[in-house]
């Protein structure tokens, strides 16, 4: 069966530190992987997606970057971070066929001081 | 552009109470997907259902069922005798054939109390 693995759970970060967080899929090849957002008490906003490796398609233009170095794992990074980074974070794969829903992570919560 | 609304920010019932969560959407797109994710407090999104836009038959599952009508572009959630444990956040998603991602509504808040 397939599986998403995303962490840290939590991170608390200064402003001006860097970012970087995992997610890997198992159990599948060639997935879709989107990372989104969700600002406290608020939806879901898309951040990145991508179809393939070295693939990534920006929702948004915003102090954050992702990258998929591998099939099946999809990392998003930050150089610097700022205040208005802090948030929910969720990976999110699903298979390139239509008819299908996507699985989320558990989730990162940054929160940036 | 795709949209979905939520209407809905916060509903409280007392338990064994039936409920309606709605939501309202846009595309442009002949063809789409609808879906309806919870989220409770731990913070993970738990898939429930997925609709595409050539099957408006409407779904029950145990308690849960969906009515989704094309005409008025609604895809509403109704819990029968709602539980505690039904206490969640509840987002309303659509998705196009190409990119795949999923647009939310704003989630609708519900909180069943004993």
């Amino acid at each position: 069966s397939q599986t998403i693995h995303q962490w840290p759970a939590t991170l608390v970060q200064p402003v001006g530190s860097p970012l970087s967080l995992e997610c890997t899929v198992e159990g599948t090849s060639n997935p879709n992987l989107y990372w989104y957002r969700q600002a406290a008490g608020r939806g879901l906003q898309l951040l990145f997606y991508s179809v393939g490796i070295g693939q990534i398609s920006s929702e948004v233009p915003q102090n954050l970057s992702a990258s998929r170095p591998q099939d099946r794992q999809f990392i998003l990074s930050s150089k610097k971070l700022l205040l208005s980074d802090s948030g929910f974070y969720l990976c999110a794969w699903n298979t390139p066929h239509p008819n299908t829903e996507a699985f989320f992570g558990q989730g990162t919560r940054l929160t940036v001081v | 552009a795709q949209k979905v609304t939520q209407a809905q920010t916060e509903i409280s019932v007392v338990e064994k109470e039936d409920v309606t969560l709605d939501c309202v959407y846009e595309t442009r797109d002949t063809t789409y997907y609808l879906f309806w994710y919870k989220q409770p407090p731990s913070g993970e999104l738990v898939f429930l259902i997925r609709r595409n836009s050539f099957d408006e038959q409407n779904e029950i599952s145990g308690r849960y069922s969906w009515n989704f009508q094309k005409s008025t572009s609604s895809f509403n959630f109704t819990i029968t005798a709602s539980q505690v444990v039904d206490s969640a956040v509840y987002f309303c998603a659509l998705s196009d054939t190409g990119r795949r991602a999923l647009t939310f509504g704003s989630g609708t808040r519900l909180q069943v109390q004993p």
